[in-house]
């Protein structure tokens, strides 16, 4: 069964960073490519980012280009997003997803972790 | 283009048929998804290659396609239905992720 637990998400002031975790289990991880969407409150969903399964292709959405660094850990089985000079329209919950690269599809999902960016 | 359009809520009666669309530009050359989400949960992969159901779906969820409109269709709507469904498909370049603003069907 597929498990997709998020970690590092909080409160921080504008300009600031946080970095997130995903642990990984029940699947082979570094088969996988991987991908952070995030949902502001209340609102749709927005996709951030992907790396594939070695590392060696990586993609960001315009809004966080340059701010956010996608990164993978195939020995630990572990995807991570380090956000610097966050925004208060970087708040949301971030989701670690699995994506299938020919159907562009999520397949699954964790839970979610909270950002929020306030003063 | 960058963007997939739903309707913002669609209502139905229980054990009638609800369809939800989404329509974009790169639709007719781009694989779309379908997902549901319920209140406080993360959305589930529900209709995926714009037809494909992933195992454990019901059959009643379906997806079609017609030039830059895909639809999903729920036959035989049940309460457990109401959630938020939300289009995911990419850009007309077919570089970009994408997704529709959500639609929110409500179970009368």
């Amino acid at each position: 069964q597929v498990h997709l637990v998020e970690s590092g998400g909080g409160l921080v002031k504008p300009g600031g960073s946080l970095r997130l975790s995903c642990a990984a289990s029940g699947f082979t991880f570094s088969d996988d490519y991987m991908s952070w969407i995030r949902q502001p409150p209340g609102k749709g969903l927005e996709w951030v980012s992907y790396i594939s399964s070695r590392g060696s292709t990586i993609d960001y959405a315009d809004s966080v280009k340059g701010r956010f660094t996608i990164s993978r850990d195939n020995i630990k089985n572990s995807l991570f997003l380090q956000m610097n000079n966050l925004r208060v329209d970087d708040t949301g919950i971030y989701f670690c997803v699995t994506f299938d690269s020919t159907s562009r599809a999520f397949n699954y999902w964790g839970q979610g972790a909270l950002v929020t960016v306030s003063s | 283009s960058h963007e997939l359009t739903q309707p913002p809520s669609v209502s139905v009666s229980p054990g009638q048929t609800a369809r939800i669309t989404c329509s974009g530009d790169a639709l007719s050359k781009e694989y779309t998804n379908w997902y549901q989400q319920k209140p406080g949960q993360a959305p589930v992969l529900l209709i995926y290659k714009d037809k494909e159901r992933p195992s454990g779906i019901p059959e009643r969820f379906s997806g079609s396609t017609s030039g830059t409109t895909v639809t999903l269709t729920v036959t035989g709507v049940q309460a457990e239905d109401e959630a938020d469904y939300h289009c995911q498909s990419a850009d007309s370049t077919g570089t970009f992720v994408i997704f529709g603003g959500g639609t929110k069907l409500t179970v009368l």
